[in-house]
């Protein structure tokens, strides 16, 4: 059991290129989430998944797109790199339904610096 | 949307001692509240949480305590050593997909 991973672990990239940033869980989870991390400032959520199939936007989507490949693969692309997306990236899934909230399960992140 | 407001942003407590870190969040639909913790370049890693049916639950050294009618929630941890020194991360959701919004996180210092 792999839980979440995340590839690749460190990305320097220059202002206007493009990248995606990949991940998957093998816990056969239906939810799964993309989260910034900068400092000081906690996890933003960019993107998430409900479900196989849908996408929704998060508190800071702009720039960025996401796919949700299958059930297990859940991927963030970024079409033109700016400076501001300088961050660390982190993926998580769980378990979503039921009416109550459940423990995220987080991948080790992606650092990514865009010059 | 569900706001998280999480104190202090920095704590340094002497080993043994206890330490107890506090988050008020605004959406009364919220019935979901983890505390994460993140070590030095890992993600983060849930150690307790509480759901809005429980007012308090613990875990060895670790307890988590909820007032619903003040909209806040509480990490204590006690006896701390210095491998619990890392940031702590509070939440709060679990109604719409399973989303959490986070405070901003507490720097926890346990010094030997």
């Amino acid at each position: 059991n792999a839980g979440v991973t995340q590839t690749p672990k460190f990305q320097v990239l220059k202002t206007g290129q493009s990248m995606t940033l990949q991940c998957a869980q093998d816990m056969n989870h239906n939810s799964m989430y993309w989260y910034r991390q900068d400092p000081g400032m906690g996890l933003r959520l960019i993107y998430y998944s409900a479900s196989e199939g849908t996408t929704d936007k998060g508190e800071v989507p702009n720039g960025y797109n996401v796919s949700r490949l299958n059930k297990r693969e859940f991927s963030l692309r970024l079409e033109s790199a700016a400076p501001s997306q300088t961050s660390v990236y982190f993926c998580a899934s769980t378990f979503s339904g039921g009416g109550w909230g459940n423990e995220q399960f987080f991948g080790p992140g992606t650092r990514l610096t865009v010059l | 949307g569900e706001n998280v407001e999480q104190h202090p942003s920095t704590l340094s407590v002497q080993e043994g001692d206890s330490a107890v870190i506090k988050c008020t969040y605004s959406d009364s639909a919220s019935n979901y509240f983890p505390w994460y913790k993140q070590e030095l370049g890992k993600g983060p890693q849930l150690i307790i949480d509480i759901r809005s049916n429980v007012g308090e639950k613990k875990d060895q050294r670790i307890a988590v305590t909820l007032n619903k009618t003040a909209k806040h929630f509480s990490l204590h941890i006690t006896e701390t050593q210095p491998e619990d020194s890392a940031v702590y991360f509070c939440a709060a959701g679990g109604t719409n997909a399973g989303k959490s919004t986070f405070g901003d996180g507490t720097t926890l210092t346990v010094k030997p």
